[in-house]
């Protein structure tokens, strides 16, 4: 059974001040998600990862995939307000057409 | 506009009532999925189709049933079986692609909130 784990949970960070979130999972995967949710809404695409070592960026926010370690971070640059959010990633196991398995999240609080 | 439409936004169940949460696109995904989001929780699949009159039971399908009669719809069905239903239901859809981040992206509805009371 494919897990996914994030770390933190929680995050409470000042503006300007850099931080990364980590996603961890327990099976073999080529293809891996990064989604923002606001609070009482969807979930917005934020990357899609689909092969080691691909790096993304988009603005302050920096998500890179290594398969072989099984990990995805992403990377806050100079964190503003309007980044809180939680951010979940997400696996695709390999062999499960688009079926995804979704990491718990992380609540990020950017304060002033 | 292209999207995913679900509706209700808002939806209250009596005990032992059935309802069902309706899930609209028009991007000409062939693949659909429903996933149930419970407060401070990531999401959980429920059921997903990759094509039509065909779908596959998610993570915790019991207690939910869902149809796939036609490719912009995939309706699902909140049984009374399913003790405890309240939850955020979110519709998403994608279009398997090879290897293109269009492709691959996986795209969801605004969210249904379904009430027990």
């Amino acid at each position: 059974e494919l897990k996914v784990e994030q770390n933190p949970l929680f995050l409470s960070m000042q503006e300007g001040k850099n931080y990364t979130i980590y996603c961890n999972y327990s099976t073999t995967s080529d293809r891996l998600y990064w989604y923002r949710q606001d609070p009482g809404k969807s979930l917005e695409s934020l990357f899609v990862l689909l092969s080691n070592g691909a790096v993304k960026q988009e603005g302050r926010l920096m998500a890179s995939l290594d398969t072989k370690a099984r990990l995805s971070t992403l990377h806050i640059t100079a964190a503003v307000h309007d980044l809180s959010a939680t951010y979940f990633c997400a696996v695709r196991e390999d062999g499960t057409a688009s079926k995804l398995t979704f990491g718990t999240g992380t609540r990020l609080q950017v304060t002033l | 506009d292209g999207g995913i439409t679900q509706s209700p936004k808002y939806l209250f169940r009596k005990e032992g009532q059935n309802v069902t949460l309706s899930c609209e696109q028009n991007l000409n995904h062939d693949a659909m999925y429903w996933y149930r989001q419970d407060p401070g929780q990531g999401l959980r699949l429920i059921y997903y189709s990759q094509i039509v009159n065909d779908f596959q039971k998610g993570d915790i399908a019991e207690g939910y049933s869902v149809s796939r009669e036609k490719k912009e719809s995939f309706p699902l069905t909140v049984t009374s079986a399913q003790k405890n239903p309240t939850a955020f239901y979110l519709c998403a859809s994608s279009a398997p692609g090879q290897g293109t981040v269009t492709g691959n992206t996986i795209y969801f509805g605004e969210g249904s909130w379904l009430t027990v009371v």
